[in-house]
């Protein structure tokens, strides 16, 4: 079945980078997710990546993608204590392709000043 | 561009007692979703509506949950009656078609006691 994987936690000091890990099974996959869900707000989409890329770069953000290990990764450069929020890997469902995200659990990341 | 509106943000009821919840897409956009959101889960979907048609309602509890999207813009999101195990926070999505962006809304916190 759909699987997303996440760790539940994550604790940088503000200027280090962050790398949140998330691992999944659907192979059919044609697109990856990450979101931020800050509180009481709904989720945000920071970034993307094709299943055909292994990286992609965003401005302070980058997305690794390993597709043979199903492994997904966000990594923020200079973490600011604003990016402290949960983060959601997602995959689009790609048996169903209509377009239906499976979420991880989602990695709480605490930025300390 | 107003984003997705969701409205109440906040209910608290009685089990076995009825609740709805109403989501106001962003104009022009055909698709939309429910999630529901367990408090350390990440979003689960409930049912995707491509206008006014039904999509994807495979993980909707259909003996308890009903939704419409009847002129195919706005939503509701009905539970009748509310179990305990209900309490979650509902966010409705919507994206120009299956496949493109979602867009989430800020949620409904629902608590029942």
């Amino acid at each position: 079945g759909e699987d997303v994987e996440q760790s539940l936690f994550l604790s940088v000091r503000e200027g280090d980078s962050s790398v949140i890990n998330c691992t999944y099974t659907d192979s059919s996959s044609t697109y990856l997710y990450w979101y931020k869900q800050e509180p009481g707000a709904g989720l945000q989409l920071l970034t993307y990546i094709f299943s055909n890329m292994d990286m992609k770069q965003d401005q302070r953000l980058t997305v690794l993608l390993n597709k043979k290990d199903k492994h997904l990764s966000l990594r923020i450069a200079d973490t600011q204590t604003g990016d402290s929020a949960i983060y959601f890997c997602a995959e689009n469902s790609g048996s169903s392709n209509t377009g239906k995200l499976i979420f991880g659990q989602g990695t709480t990341l605490q930025v300390k000043p | 561009e107003a984003g997705v509106a969701q409205s109440p943000r906040y209910k608290i009821i009685e089990k076995r007692q009825s609740v709805a919840f109403w989501c106001n897409p962003i104009s022009g956009h055909a698709t939309l979703y429910w999630y529901q959101q367990i408090l350390g889960q990440g979003p689960k979907l409930l049912i995707q509506f491509q206008n006014n048609g039904v999509v994807d309602d495979s993980q909707l509890p259909k003996d308890r949950f009903s939704a419409e999207r009847l002129k195919g813009v706005d939503s509701t999101l009905k539970i009748q009656p509310a179990k305990l195990e209900d309490s979650a926070v509902y966010l409705c999505a919507s994206s120009l078609a299956g496949n493109n962006e979602q867009f989430f809304g800020p949620g409904t916190r629902l608590t029942v006691l």
